[in-house]
């Protein structure tokens, strides 16, 4: 157990529809990224933020948003989705955002399936 | 983002050492060297990271070339649960912070 929670761990939906993906960093970490895995591929990062503000930002979509909350929580917003969306969505959590992070801690993912 | 390059996939035998190689020729001197592996239906985890010096720790070593343009993840006696996808990710500190994840090197290990 990485102590990074992500819920919900399954989720199906329709195109066109919008849903929120929702993660819990280990307990003391400030930092959390987002990265999406289709199918066989490679992870892809989406986004980071670090204590509410973000800090980095990779191959996200205009249809996507995330923000980092005070109690440090993070959620990923998902919207007019389509096909291609479907994907497992893994977020990560680290002590610190800058230059000494080492280690990543990452959930189990959120499965999105859109049909 | 400085990019690395990984064989797609590699065999060994159980209980003999593994050396996963991972190019990384645009290695920036800011740049970290982190390895991640993700295990079947599970998140990734970290494996070890480094910049310049060699490292060891109880999953494994990382062999840092002078020149830092390659190294290679150690993994000193495989076991069948070290079957998974092997990531090699150039951390840049100076700048944005981001992980760069490839498509990594999976590898099968035989009993």
């Amino acid at each position: 157990d990485s102590g990074v929670t992500q819920t919900p761990k399954h989720l199906i939906t329709a195109t066109g529809q919008r849903v929120t993906l929702r993660c819990s960093p280990r307990s003391g970490d400030l930092s959390v990224y987002w990265y999406q895995q289709s199918l066989d591929q490679g992870l892809q990062f989406l986004i980071q933020y670090y204590n509410g503000e973000e800090r980095a930002k990779g191959n996200i979509l205009e249809r996507f948003s995330a923000q980092q909350f005070p109690d440090l929580h993070s959620e990923l917003n998902l919207s007019s989705l389509e096909l291609g969306d479907s994907a497992l969505y893994f977020c990560a959590s680290s002590v610190a955002g800058g230059p000494n992070t080492g280690e990543l801690f990452f959930g189990e993912g959120s499965r999105l399936t859109v049909l | 983002d400085a990019k690395t390059t990984q064989p797609n996939s590699m065999e060994s035998n159980e209980e003999e050492p593994v050396h996963l190689p991972c190019n990384h020729s645009t290695i920036s001197g800011t740049d970290y060297i982190h390895w991640y592996r993700q295990l079947p239906s599970q998140g990734p985890e970290y494996v070890i990271h480094g910049l310049t010096s060699n490292v060891n720790n109880r999953m494994a070593s990382l062999a840092i070339a002078e020149d830092r343009k390659s190294s290679t993840l150690i993994l000193h006696r495989a076991t069948l649960r070290d079957a998974a996808v092997y990531y090699c990710i150039l951390r840049d500190y100076s700048g944005t912070y981001k992980y760069i994840f490839g498509t990594g090197t999976r590898l099968k290990v035989l009993a």
